[in-house]
């Protein structure tokens, strides 16, 4: 699987937006990227994928380069509620079917 | 809809003892992952298992841990002679019969398991 890089730790104050970067350099071009949060005490919980534009829903906006290489995800309004850990997951085509977790970016929202 | 279930969710046992640990997915859901997540470490996958196959176990141990999943009943996965080095919270996860890289994976609470 082609590897990601996340920073270790965030901090956001609460009700601003927060820019979750994700790099993925050795990214292949069918390979989808995943967002994954774990919340504390909680399984993992998906939040939002996309393969070349940029996806919106209800959670989350995700925005990737033109390149591929890196993206983001934008929590619009951060709450206490989204203090979690993200991770950012690439999914090959056809025959990948387990998710690969790094070590995640640990977002911390300030009050 | 309930989502997928695990049980139980604490789980203490004395070294030797065996560990059962039990996930019913979604339902509909035909596709049971395992993971582990070993303290203040990421989560690793284990298993992959379609209904009566298992499809990838490149990520469980050689020994002692083995997993299956029933034409009826929940997917078990299950720790014979538990040892310290075991204790992790392990996640059940599920999908849905299409596959693809846009799947997504619905997970459980999770089974914390200690071992005295």
């Amino acid at each position: 699987d082609a590897k990601t890089t996340q920073p270790n730790s965030m901090e956001s104050n609460e009700e601003e937006p927060v820019h979750l970067p994700c790099n993925h350099s050795t990214i292949s071009g069918t390979d989808y990227i995943h967002w994954y949060r774990q919340l504390p005490s909680q399984g993992p919980e998906y939040v939002i994928h996309g393969l070349t534009s940029n996806v919106n829903n209800r959670m989350a906006s995700l925005a990737i380069a033109e390149d591929r290489k890196s993206s983001t995800l934008i929590l619009h309004r951060a709450t206490l509620r989204d203090a979690a850990v993200y991770y950012c997951i690439l999914r090959a085509n056809f025959g990948n079917e387990k998710l690969t977790f790094g070590t995640g970016t640990r977002l911390t929202i300030i009050p | 809809n309930a989502g997928v279930m695990q049980n139980p969710r604490h789980l203490v046992r004395r070294r030797g003892q065996e560990a059962r640990l039990r996930c019913s997915p979604v339902k509909g859901h035909s596709h049971v992952y395992w993971y582990r997540q070993l303290p203040e470490e990421g989560l690793k996958f284990m298993v992959y298992l379609q209904k009566e196959n298992i499809i990838d176990e490149s990520g469980m141990p050689k020994e002692r841990f083995s997993a299956e999943f029933p034409k009826e009943g929940p997917s078990i996965l299950r720790i014979q002679q538990v040892v310290r080095g075991d204790s992790a919270a392990y996640f059940c996860a599920s999908s849905p019969p299409r596959r693809g890289p846009t799947d997504t994976q619905y997970f459980g609470p999770g089974t914390r398991l200690t071992v005295l």
